[in-house]
């Protein structure tokens, strides 16, 4: 089977970063999805990992370590608009599973 | 159209009473998924299709549930004998491509309140 495990919620400060980690178990492993969703809207795709290492795209960046089973999305500059819930996800043969999902309160 | 459409958008029914979920994905997007979202949950997957192949039905919660799309395109999730603890927000997205990776474009929902 698959599972996810993420912290339920976070809090930061507007202007600071932080870091939502994700550790899987999955008996095969495609890449590491991130998806951001805000209350009432749809999931929407932020980042992808298939390698270890880092990928950016302007102020969030996703790690992911393949041997470790886990990957973590970090954002930067928090603004307000980041306050949302954020979900990681993994494929495997084309079979999405999503984590619970962590809720980021930003404060001002 | 320019993303994925699901309707209805809200569904109130009695239970015991049969209902059809629609979602019509992107154009020419060959995988189509179902999820269904309870709120403060992350997307639970129910099924998905590769072009109008059911590849894995292994989410749908029971034998009431079931999915189709016929012609790779549109597809339809039944409940049928609705129960109140089927109430969620049921979620479509659909790839572009099967294999290697590509985002998951979501819809925005069908909310399925069983009275």
């Amino acid at each position: 089977g698959q599972s996810l495990e993420q912290p339920s919620e976070v809090t930061a400060v507007e202007g600071a970063i932080v870091q939502i980690n994700c550790t899987y178990q999955t008996s095969g492993f495609y890449g590491l999805s991130w998806y951001q969703q805000h209350d009432g809207g749809a999931p929407t795709f932020l980042s992808y990992n298939a390698l270890d290492g880092l990928e950016e795209t302007g102020r969030f960046s996703s790690f992911l370590s393949r041997s470790d089973s886990y990957g973590y999305l970090l954002l930067q500059e928090l603004q307000m608009k980041d306050s949302a819930s954020y979900f990681c996800a993994v494929g495997r043969d084309d079979k999405i599973i999503f984590g619970k999902g962590t809720r980021l309160h930003i404060l001002p | 159209g320019a993303g994925v459409s699901q309707s209805p958008r809200y569904k109130v029914t009695k239970r015991g009473q049969d209902v059809a979920l629609r979602c019509d994905p992107i154009s020419g997007h060959v995988s189509l998924y179902w999820y269904r979202q309870a709120l403060g949950q992350g997307p639970e997957f129910l099924t998905y299709f590769n072009y109008e192949a059911q590849q894995d039905k292994s989410g749908l919660p029971n034998d009431r549930f079931s999915a189709e799309r016929p012609e790779g395109s549109i597809s339809t999730l039944t409940i049928q004998r609705t129960e109140q603890r089927d109430s969620a927000m049921y979620r479509c997205a659909s790839r572009a491509n099967t294999g290697g990776y590509n985002e998951q474009f979501f819809g925005p929902g069908t909310r399925l309140t069983v009275l």
